[in-house]
């Protein structure tokens, strides 16, 4: 079984631009979850999706940043524009009926 | 307002020893807990979770014990081997809630 898939694993941008995250969960998981880790910090959630809905989203800083799940698969994370600030790794999870989420590698940005 | 907290940014233990991580949390909310570990370039993975509905919960090498009253917890791991020298991540969610809150990690060092 493929785990979760997510790229680009390293992305260098100059502030003011955008970037955007890809990741694929397991087959079959309806929960998705995107996380951002800072530095020396643990993961916090951005937005949570059930299928194609964003359920949870409260933590999502939505004057910046943007996801969708239009299928209810795959999830795109966007971030415009990207500020000094956004610098971290960005991680997906997927799980489905317990309570274990299984997580891609994250998408480590840098903002420079 | 940090929920989690792993107040041992690190710990060295020596291989065939006991090692004994440590978490707190504050909202009396939280029902279940996880621990996950994570390797450099890598996402966490889930070691061992447990409800507050025991106080210890085994798995191999890995015990997890809980303490209500005093909203802590603990990871044990006996024999510590090299291969788990990486940081640990401690999480708690009210169950149904499917939100997760992580501390800080502890990075363990187990040193042959």
């Amino acid at each position: 079984e493929a785990g979760v898939v997510q790229s680009p694993r390293y992305k260098i941008i100059e502030k003011k631009q955008p970037v955007a995250f890809w990741c694929n969960p397991i087959s079959g998981h309806n929960t998705l979850y995107w996380y951002r880790q800072n530095l020396g910090q643990g993961p916090e959630l951005l937005i949570r999706y059930e299928n194609e809905e964003a359920v949870d989203d409260s933590q999502l800083p939505k004057d910046r940043f943007s996801a969708e799940r239009l299928k209810g698969v795959d999830s795109t994370l966007k971030i415009q524009p990207a500020e000094l600030g956004d610098s971290a790794v960005y991680l997906c999870a997927s799980f489905w009926r317990s309570d274990e989420q299984f997580f891609g590698p994250g998408t480590r940005l840098t903002v420079l | 307002d940090q929920q989690v907290k792993q107040n041992s940014p690190s710990l060295s233990v020596q291989e065939g020893r006991i090692s004994i991580l440590n978490c707190d949390y504050t909202n009396s909310m939280f029902d279940y807990f996880l621990w996950y570990k994570k390797y450099p370039a890598e996402g966490p993975t889930f070691l061992i979770s447990i409800s507050s509905i025991k106080d210890k919960n085994e798995d191999g090498r890995f015990t997890v014990f809980l303490n209500k009253s005093a909203k802590h917890l603990s990871l044990h791991i006996v024999p510590s081997q090299p291969g788990d020298s990486a940081v640990y991540f401690c999480a708690a969610s009210a169950r149904g809630t499917y939100k997760y809150i992580f501390g800080t990690g502890t990075r363990l060092k187990v040193l042959a």
